[in-house]
């Protein structure tokens, strides 16, 4: 059973184009944290979200916090191919800083 | 720039052998580090959580005396995969951070690819 599911898997779409991923759970997580990863590389952390309902900017990026603390979504406006990627989804629960990621949303944005 | 650095970034071993990866962190200290493989395609699956001055915790499935982990001081953490085989070959990340607290960001290394032939 997958703690947090992710969601579209993969994603292809036109620049300029908008898109949103999904991470969603039924447990409740401390904090929920957001990367991305280049392949052959390590993933890279873009935003961490603690707080039910938090809402959390980073250019044309729009991350926001579920009030339950269950979920999570990123909004991406006006794509380009430099967001393409692999972005991950990642949970803290508890004080623990043991992360259970999401299996991830392969985004190619196409010029 | 890099706040944790993994070393070697490649590694092609032959079937039988020991490799030794290396994950320090720079400019801080790390009391814990964490120890991932990545399939292919696939999400970051932890292997163990790295204590410095104790024994490692090894999540459910990972033999550890497969996997050696050693976090002998503050900045370094090893993960040693003994008597490799094909099917170890993957990429392997580690992570530290959360010096500020709980849910303080963890940095991770960029990686290694290790190839078992």
């Amino acid at each position: 059973t997958q703690l947090l599911e992710q969601s579209p898997q993969f994603l292809s779409i036109q620049e300029g184009e908008n898109l949103t991923v999904y991470c969603n759970s039924s447990s409740v997580f401390s904090s929920l944290q957001w990367y991305r990863q280049e392949p052959g590389e390590g993933p890279v952390l873009l935003v961490t979200v603690v707080t039910g309902g938090e809402v959390k900017k980073l250019k044309r990026l729009t991350f926001q916090f579920g009030d339950a603390r269950k979920d999570s979504s990123l909004h991406i406006t006006a794509a380009q191919p430099g967001d393409t990627g692999l972005y991950l989804c990642a949970g803290a629960q508890g004080g623990s800083e043991k992360l259970v990621f999401g299996k991830g949303t392969k985004l190619t944005v196409n010029p | 720039g890099a706040v944790v650095s993994q070393h070697p970034s490649r590694v092609i071993c032959k079937s039988g052998t020991s490799v030794k990866i290396e994950c320090r962190s720079l400019d801080f200290q790390a009391t814990t580090m964490f120890w991932y493989r990545q399939f292919p395609k696939q999400s970051l699956m932890l292997m163990a959580t790295s204590n410095e001055g104790s024994k490692a915790t090894y999540e459910q499935g990972v033999e550890k005396d497969k996997f050696l982990i050693n976090h002998a001081s503050l900045t370094l953490s090893t993960l040693t995969v003994t008597s490799a085989h094909p099917e170890d070959s993957s990429f392997y990340i580690c992570s530290a951070g959360g010096q500020l607290g709980p849910n303080s960001p963890l940095h991770f290394g960029n990686g290694t690819r290790l190839t078992v032939t």
